[in-house]
């Protein structure tokens, strides 16, 4: 079973402070997504990486894939209120058209 | 943008009614996904259907149903239900194949029976 670890798995940081959150397994994926859940609504996706060590930015997101694809990073800069909410990664399953999810990180950016 | 949208926000049955809740995608997607959101489970999935009248059991199927008589729809029906199943219900849709399995989910029905 392929398994993906988030930590921390929670975080709580004033506005204006940098975080990076962590997303890791044993095994090696395809591809990665990151999603964030904002209270009370369905997850909404952030990126995909799929080659080992890519870099993808998205304004203050930075997302990295590791090199041998088992393990991703989020890191945030500057994070503001709305940064706030469940970030979540997920990844191909063994099973076709299937993802792995984490149980994700929940972020608390207090102003 | 891919839409996928759900029946109902907010749900409220009694124990041992017939529930049904519809997805509904509009990116002609071929997989398609029910999953619950409890605290401190994660997101668990409860069924998957990769074409029309397809399906496979989930990591928790029972007391569950779907039904996929249409690509674009996707319905999940709890055949009696228990406060048990009281959760954060959240379809999701995605293409098939490929080594790229983004999901896009709907708002979620928050589902509470007494």
């Amino acid at each position: 079973t392929q398994l993906l670890e988030q930590s921390p798995q929670f975080l709580s940081i004033q506005e204006g402070e940098n975080l990076t959150v962590y997303c890791n397994s044993s095994s090696v994926f395809s591809s990665l997504q990151w999603y964030r859940q904002e209270p009370g609504e369905g997850p909404v996706l952030l990126v995909t990486v799929v080659t080992g060590g890519e870099v993808k930015k998205l304004k203050r997101l930075t997302f990295q894939f590791g090199d041998a694809r088992k393990d991703s990073s989020l890191h945030i800069t500057a994070a503001q209120p709305g940064d706030t909410g469940l970030y979540l990664c997920a990844g191909p399953h063994t099973n076709a058209g299937k993802s792995t999810f984490g149980d994700g990180t929940t972020l608390t950016v207090k102003p | 943008d891919v839409k996928v949208t759900q029946s109902s926000r907010y749900l409220v049955k009694r124990t041992g009614e017939k529930v049904f809740l519809e997805c509904v995608q509009d990116m002609d997607h071929e997989n398609m996904f029910w999953y619950r959101q409890d605290p401190g489970l994660g997101l668990r999935l409860i069924y998957f259907s990769y074409d029309v009248k397809m399906k496979e059991k989930g990591d928790i199927p029972e007391g569950y149903s779907v039904s996929r008589e249409k690509k674009e729809r996707f319905s999940l029906i709890l055949e009696s239900a228990s406060t048990n199943q009281t959760s954060m219900y959240l379809c999701a849709s995605s293409l098939g194949g490929g080594k790229v399995y983004e999901q896009y989910f709907g708002p979620g029905t928050r589902l509470t029976v007494t």
